[in-house]
Formats: structure tokens, C-alpha cells, sequence
């Protein structure tokens, strides 16, 4: 139990393009969305949280027109990278919890611009 | 608010030999902690958890970590390491931030295994 996934896995789009990445929580009911970034071999940062209809809150020094997220239903969240330069390259995880205090996470995406 | 550390960036060790991974925390509660290990270009696994209770967590792949408050530490600890094990690892503290609760991870640290 407690699978997410993440689509795509992978994802090579040209710059000044927008990128769309769906978060799914297969088998329960996602009260809480993340979304992280992870540039190369470091952590992972917070990017956003949100909850099944209402507005993401973003981190600090997170451009919420640049990441645009949408949490539509318990079971989905996208996050959408508005006119993608090659500095948003990077690997993006979604995770998910169900009032609970642990994440279940994605297998993350790997965002190329050119 | 939280923060955690992994003071080692980089360890390296033998097949074959133990191995202990270090994490200290900062929390002003009981925090909730997890070890997760990401092979290249992939996702999170988690290896073991401490919510309450017992302070020896035993978990997957035969690692344990021991939770001691008084030091407020997690380490992550295996008797022999295969090599397969090679990897980067991360701690993580769940805890809650202005009202929010959230995950913090430490910066990692990258084990290569000697044959």
C-alpha cells in the first residue's frame, strides 16, 4: 500500500515552454502534497505543500508563478514549471501523506530544458 | 524550527565491514525520524522510522538506527555492508513549522562500497 507516482519520469522540453507534472496517490487518499527539487548531488529541498483544494503554500524564495501547483482531488496534484529555463533542469519528487506524519514518496521526475 | 545534519558527505568502507551513518537533529518536540536511501536518477526508499516507543528501530535490508534524545541523534547502523548498499542516504525529521508539519532532510551522505 501507499504507492505514488510520479508521470512523466522523464521530460526534455525547449526553453520559454511550460511542463506539466502529475503526483498521484494510487491506493488511499492524499490529504498532503509535496513537492520537492533536487539538483545533483545534494538534498532535497521543500518546494511547496498543498491540500486538496485550497492554495499551495510555497517555501521561501519559491516563484509561485513560475511553479504553479494544483491539488484537484484527494488522489492528484500537478505541478506546472511556467516558461521552463535550463536553470529549472532539475529531478522533481512529489510525496503524500494521509493525516499522518510519514510521506509516501514518488519516483520523481527528471526535467531537461535546452 | 527544525534542522538536521549529516556530518559525513562522503564514507567509504569495505564489503564486508560495518558501517554507521551519522544524523543529529534539532526539534524542540519529540521529532518523528526516517532514513531513506535514493540509488542514481531514482526515487526515495525508506529504511526504518522512529515515531515513539522502543529506541532500536529495526528496518529493512538489515539496517537498524538507534534513537538517543540526549544526544539528539538517528544513527544508521549495519553490521556488514554489501556491496549493493552503495548509495546516498538521508536522514529526515518530521516535525511542525509555524503550524505546518513538514519534512526536513539532512544534506546526505554518499557510501561507496569497496569490493
Amino acid at each position: 500500500g501507499a504507492v505514488v507516482s510520479q508521470h512523466p519520469s522523464r521530460v526534455i522540453c525547449k526553453s520559454g515552454t511550460s511542463v506539466k507534472i502529475e503526483c498521484r496517490s494510487l491506493d488511499f487518499q492524499a490529504t498532503t502534497m509535496f513537492w520537492y527539487r533536487q539538483f545533483p548531488k545534494q538534498s532535497l529541498m521543500l518546494m511547496a505543500t498543498s491540500n486538496e483544494g485550497s492554495k499551495a503554500t510555497y517555501e521561501q524564495g519559491v516563484e509561485k508563478d513560475k511553479f504553479l501547483i494544483n491539488h484537484a482531488s484527494l488522489t492528484l496534484s500537478t505541478l506546472t514549471v511556467t516558461s521552463a529555463h535550463p536553470e529549472d533542469s532539475s529531478f522533481y519528487i512529489c510525496s503524500a501523506d494521509s493525516q499522518g506524519v510519514e510521506q509516501f514518496f514518488g519516483p520523481g521526475t527528471r526535467l531537461t530544458v535546452l | 524550527a527544525q534542522s538536521v545534519t549529516q556530518p559525513d558527505i562522503h564514507i567509504t568502507v569495505s564489503e564486508g565491514a560495518s558501517l554507521e551513518l551519522r544524523c543529529n537533529y534539532s526539534y524542540g518536540a519529540t521529532p518523528y525520524l526516517f532514513w531513506y536511501v535514493q540509488s542514481p536518477g531514482q526515487g526515495l526508499q525508506l529504511l526504518l522510522k522512529y515515531f515513539s516507543g522502543d529506541t532500536l528501530v529495526q528496518g529493512i535490508k538489515g539496517f537498524e538506527a538507534e534513537f538517543k534524545r540526549s544526544q539528539s541523534s538517528f544513527n544508521l547502523r549495519k553490521p556488514s555492508v554489501h556491496w549493493s548498499d552503495a548509495a546516498e542516504y538521508f536522514c529526515a525529521v518530521g516535525g511542525f513549522t509555524s503550524g505546518t508539519y513538514k519534512y526536513i532532510f539532512g544534506t546526505g551522505t554518499r557510501l561507496k562500497v569497496l569490493a
